[in-house]
C-alpha cells in the first residue's frame, strides 16, 4: 500500500493552463519533497519542506510553485509550463530533514504531459 | 560534490539465480548513509536496503544483501534467488550525515530484467 498518496495520477495540460498536484501523508513525517523524474533517469530534487517551511529550492523555475499548507499536505502549483516539463513528478516524505538515515517514502507519482 | 556511479545500465538474471548490481560513490565525508531503492515499472519507488557508513557489518534484508567496501567507496547489491517481481530499475543513493544539506544523490540506475 502507498503511504504517500499523490493526485492526480495523470495530468494533461496546455502551456497556458494552471493546475495543481497534491501529495498527502499521514505518517507524521515533518519533511516532504518534490522530485521530477524523466523516463529511465533518476529523480531530480526540486523542493524540500521541513516543518512546513521551504528549506531547499533547487533553482526551480518560478512556473513551479510549491506550497505546504500543513504537516500532512504538499501541493505543487503549475502555471505556463513548457513541453520539457513533461515528466513524472514524485512526492516523498521522511521523518525529519535533519535525520539523513531515515529513508524517504515515495508516492506513485503524477505523470504530467504538456501539450 | 558527491557523485554516485552505477556502471551497469542494464542487467539480466535467470529466475532463482543470483545477481549483483554495482555502485561506487565519491565523497570526502567520513560519515554518511547509502541506500538502494527499487522502482518497478509504473510503480512507486521503495527502499530495498540501507547501510550506515560507520557500521562495518554489511546490511541484509531477506534475499537482498550489500557488499560495502568503505575504503574502495563501493556499495554493491546482491539479490539471491531472483524472482520475477524483482524486475525493476534499481537506484543506488548517497546521503551525507553531516552539514545541513541532506540531499539524496542518486546514481543513474540499473534496469534489472528477470527471465523465467
Amino acid at each position: 500500500d502507498t503511504e504517500v498518496t499523490q493526485t492526480p495520477k495523470h495530468l494533461v495540460m496546455g502551456m497556458t493552463n494552471k493546475k495543481s498536484l497534491k501529495c498527502e501523508q499521514h505518517m507524521g513525517h515533518r519533511a516532504m519533497y518534490w522530485y521530477k523524474q524523466k523516463a529511465k533517469k533518476p529523480p531530480e530534487l526540486m523542493f524540500v519542506y521541513s516543518y512546513e517551511k521551504l528549506s531547499i529550492n533547487e533553482s526551480v523555475p518560478s512556473r513551479f510553485s510549491p506550497e505546504c499548507p500543513n504537516s500532512s499536505l504538499l501541493n505543487l502549483h503549475l502555471h505556463a509550463l513548457q513541453p520539457e516539463d513533461s515528466a513524472l513528478y514524485l512526492c516523498a516524505s521522511s521523518q525529519e530533514w535533519g535525520l539523513p538515515g531515515q529513508p524517504q517514502h515515495f508516492g506513485d507519482g503524477t505523470r504530467l504531459s504538456i501539450l | 560534490a558527491q557523485t554516485v556511479t552505477q556502471s551497469q545500465p542494464e542487467m539480466s538474471v535467470q529466475e532463482a539465480e543470483t545477481v549483483t548490481l554495482s555502485c561506487t560513490y565519491d565523497t570526502s565525508e567520513s560519515d554518511y548513509y547509502l541506500f538502494w531503492y527499487k522502482q518497478p515499472p509504473s510503480r512507486q519507488m521503495i527502499l530495498v536496503i540501507r547501510q550506515e557508513a560507520y557500521k562495518q557489518q554489511n546490511a541484509t534484508e531477506n534475499r537482498f544483501s550489500v557488499n560495502f567496501q568503505k575504503a574502495a567507496k563501493s556499495f554493491s547489491l546482491k539479490i539471491s534467488d531472483s524472482q520475477l517481481g524483482d524486475a525493476a530499475m534499481y537506484f543506488c543513493a548517497y546521503r551525507p550525515s553531516g552539514g545541513s544539506n541532506y540531499k539524496l544523490t542518486f546514481g543513474k540506475g540499473t534496469l534489472l530484467t528477470v527471465n523465467p
